[in-house]
């Protein structure tokens, strides 16, 4: 067991451009989570799955933001024609999803830089 | 909606004394977890302590320990002996219990540093 990981660390790009994000969590954690965190700010939370089903969207969640989870096992988080404003780390967590477990793991995350 | 409350955005220590962190919060369920998370200076956000309010024993592990006051909805950290790896900022956070979605709710953050 590894943990929570994300891959890239790091990405910066252009205005306009479109970048993804890949997010591998503990393998027996069937919930995982995307969150994000601006400088000074606590994380806010973005989306969740419960296996391979994304069951909820948070209204911070653009047209321009899309998630995946194929499988139940990885997720993916695409940003499409990527704005200055999207520049944030996004965390990636996973948890258990027994109703007696439900601390979340997180991830190292993806630091992004719109320029 | 839940709202998490941190209203010190810093805090120092000196290393080996006791520091308490803050937190409130509003919501108007019955049935919730409590967190606090330590993410140290550009390294990964890890679980500190966490507290199921229907307890009403204070969570402990080893030397962090919470003061819950549930009618008060106040949620405290203390770190006792504190160490130069606790500098880190020190985020509270809420969760319903119940339901289809477990999503954490943020306050803004601690910042504690430990100085030698």
């Amino acid at each position: 067991d590894t943990g929570v990981s994300q891959d890239p660390r790091h990405k910066i790009t252009k205005r306009g451009q479109n970048v993804t994000f890949r997010c591998d969590p503990i393998s027996e954690h069937n919930r995982l989570y995307w969150y994000r965190q601006t400088l000074g700010q606590g994380p806010e939370f973005l989306t969740y799955f419960q296996n391979e089903a994304q069951l909820e969207k948070s209204r911070l969640l653009s047209d321009r933001f899309s998630a995946e989870r194929p499988k139940g096992s990885f997720s993916t988080l695409e940003i499409q024609r990527t704005e200055q404003g999207d520049s944030a780390m996004y965390l990636c967590a996973s948890s258990f999803g027994d109703r007696r477990e439900e601390t979340q793991y997180f991830g190292p995350g993806t630091r992004l830089l719109v320029l | 909606a839940q709202t998490v409350t941190q209203s010190q955005p810093e805090m120092s220590v000196q290393e080996a004394e006791t520091v308490t962190l803050s937190c409130t919060y509003d919501t108007s369920e019955n049935n919730y977890y409590l967190f606090w998370y330590k993410q140290p200076p550009s390294r990964q956000m890890i679980l500190v302590i966490r507290q199921e309010a229907y307890k009403q024993q204070n969570a402990t592990e080893n030397r962090f320990s919470v003061n819950f006051q549930k009618a008060a909805k106040s949620f405290s950290l203390k770190i006792s002996d504190s160490q130069l790896g606790d500098t880190a900022m020190y985020f509270c956070a809420f969760m319903k219990q119940g339901g289809s979605n477990y999503k954490l709710t943020f306050g803004k953050g601690t910042l504690l540093t430990v100085n030698p």
